[in-house]
């Protein structure tokens, strides 16, 4: 059965760190993967998604991930954190299929300034 | 900007009542979904629907149900509520299956039941 495991349940960092939050996956088949984030009182906004080819991945908000298939990773990082980017962050894995898409738990990020 | 709306965003109600959210989405997609979130929990998937008359259970056995008349409509319906059901509950959809087809969450229903 599919599964998402988000190791890190809270990280804080600091104003122009970089980031590195970490997500391991179990699927059967070709992954379809996604990262997702979460401000206070909203819903999920996208961030990058890898379905094929480059396994260097980019989104919105200078955000990258990269899958590593012989890891079963898609860790998500950015180099340099901005106070905003404090959220709740998502790791999903599904197929073809979205019905079998399956989240993470969720890992909270904190920027201290 | 959001293009899925979910009414109300925060409901506090007592046990026994009947409930319905809504949900509806402005982008013409057929799928869409309800999704219950707990804290420091995965999402789950409580029902979906591939477009009208279609609605489908998800992995998360629910006691509520849903409806699709429209395309663009897909509320839950809780008929007596219970403490249990106390949750926030995230609407979504997206295009039918393909490699293009993330999920467009709405901002969700905070639900309290007393």
């Amino acid at each position: 059965a599919q599964s998402v495991t988000q190791p890190d349940i809270h990280i804080t960092v600091s104003e122009g760190a970089s980031l590195e939050l970490r997500c391991n996956y179990s699927y059967g088949a070709t992954p379809y993967l996604f990262w997702y984030v979460q401000s206070p009182g909203q819903g999920l906004q996208l961030l990058l998604k890898y379905f094929s080819g480059d396994t260097l991945v980019q989104g919105i908000k200078g955000f990258e991930a990269e899958f590593k298939r012989s890891q079963s990773s898609f860790n998500l990082r950015k180099p340099s954190v901005h106070w905003s980017d404090a959220a709740e962050y998502f790791c999903a894995v599904g197929g073809y299929n979205n019905n079998d898409m399956r989240f993470g738990a969720g890992t909270r990020l904190t920027v201290k300034p | 900007e959001a293009d899925i709306y979910q009414t109300p965003r925060y409901l506090v109600i007592g046990t026994g009542k009947k409930i319905t959210l809504e949900c509806s989405q402005t982008m013409g997609h057929d799928k869409m979904y309800w999704y219950q979130q707990d804290p420091g929990m995965e999402l789950h998937l409580i029902h979906y629907s591939y477009g009208v008359n279609s609605t489908e259970k998800g992995d998360l056995s629910s006691e509520s149900t849903v409806s699709r008349i429209r395309t663009e409509h897909f509320p839950l319906t809780l008929e007596s509520a219970r403490p249990s059901h106390t949750s926030q509950y995230l609407c979504a959809s997206s295009e039918l299956p393909g490699k293009d087809s993330p999920l467009h969450f709405g901002n969700g229903t905070r639900l309290t039941v007393t």
